[in-house]
């Protein structure tokens, strides 16, 4: 069975600290994974993707995700975070040929001065 | 360049009314998958249109059904309304053979059903 978990509901962070959001995927085949992010009142946006190769993936706004296939992980981090990166943020997993893709509850990140 | 249109941006029905919900894609896109994210969850993938027709569909009840027009844009609708269809509704184009990973999202309609 597909699914996405994301154990973390909130999480607060200073602004300038590094941070850490965690994601643990379950997929019958070569799994391909993303991170999204939400802003209040908005639609998703893609921050990155992963699909085969480097398993250090590089995405907008600074962020980058580390895949580590024997863990089932695919963790997002930011080495500086920003007042304006709070929002919340979604990791999802689709397949190849795969139409749709399977989201987690949200990590919601919280950014204080 | 425009993005996902969506249209309404919020909705309040009764129970057991019927609801429309309007999705315009990003321009050269010919897919429209719909999802529903219930309040602090993910979205959930109900169906998928291309070629006018339902290409994939999600663990959703016959209650909601689809319509892709010539033009690409779609439809959603939910029949018999829900207490626990109140959601936000999202569209995201895309181009066919990327799927589900070349998404543009919309804004989403929320629904409200009291």
């Amino acid at each position: 069975a597909q699914s996405v978990t994301q154990p973390d509901i909130h999480i607060t962070v200073s602004e300038g600290a590094s941070l850490e959001l965690r994601c643990n995927y379950s997929y019958g085949a070569t799994p391909y994974l993303f991170w999204y992010v939400q802003s209040p009142g908005q639609g998703l946006q893609l921050l990155l993707k992963y699909f085969s190769g480097d398993t250090l993936v590089q995405g907008i706004k600074g962020f980058e995700a580390e895949f580590k296939r024997s863990q089932s992980s695919f963790n997002l981090r930011k080495p500086s975070v920003h007042w304006s990166d709070a929002a919340e943020y979604f990791c999802a997993v689709g397949g190849a040929g795969a139409n749709n893709l399977f989201f987690g509850t949200g990590t919601r990140l919280t950014v204080i001065p | 360049d425009a993005g996902v249109t969506q249209s309404p941006t919020h909705l309040i029905k009764t129970r057991g009314q019927q609801v429309t919900l309007r999705c315009s894609p990003k321009s050269g896109h010919d897919t429209v998958s719909w999802y529903q994210q219930a309040l602090g969850q993910g979205p959930q993938f109900i169906f998928q249109y291309y070629e006018e027709e339902e290409r994939q569909r999600g663990n959703f009840p016959d209650r909601f059904s689809g319509h892709q027009f010539p033009n690409y844009s779609s439809e959603l609708n939910v029949n018999a309304l829900l207490l626990g269809d109140s959601a936000l509704y999202l569209c995201a184009s895309s181009l066919s053979r990327q799927g589900g990973y070349g998404y543009t999202f919309g804004s989403g309609t929320r629904l409200t059903v009291v």
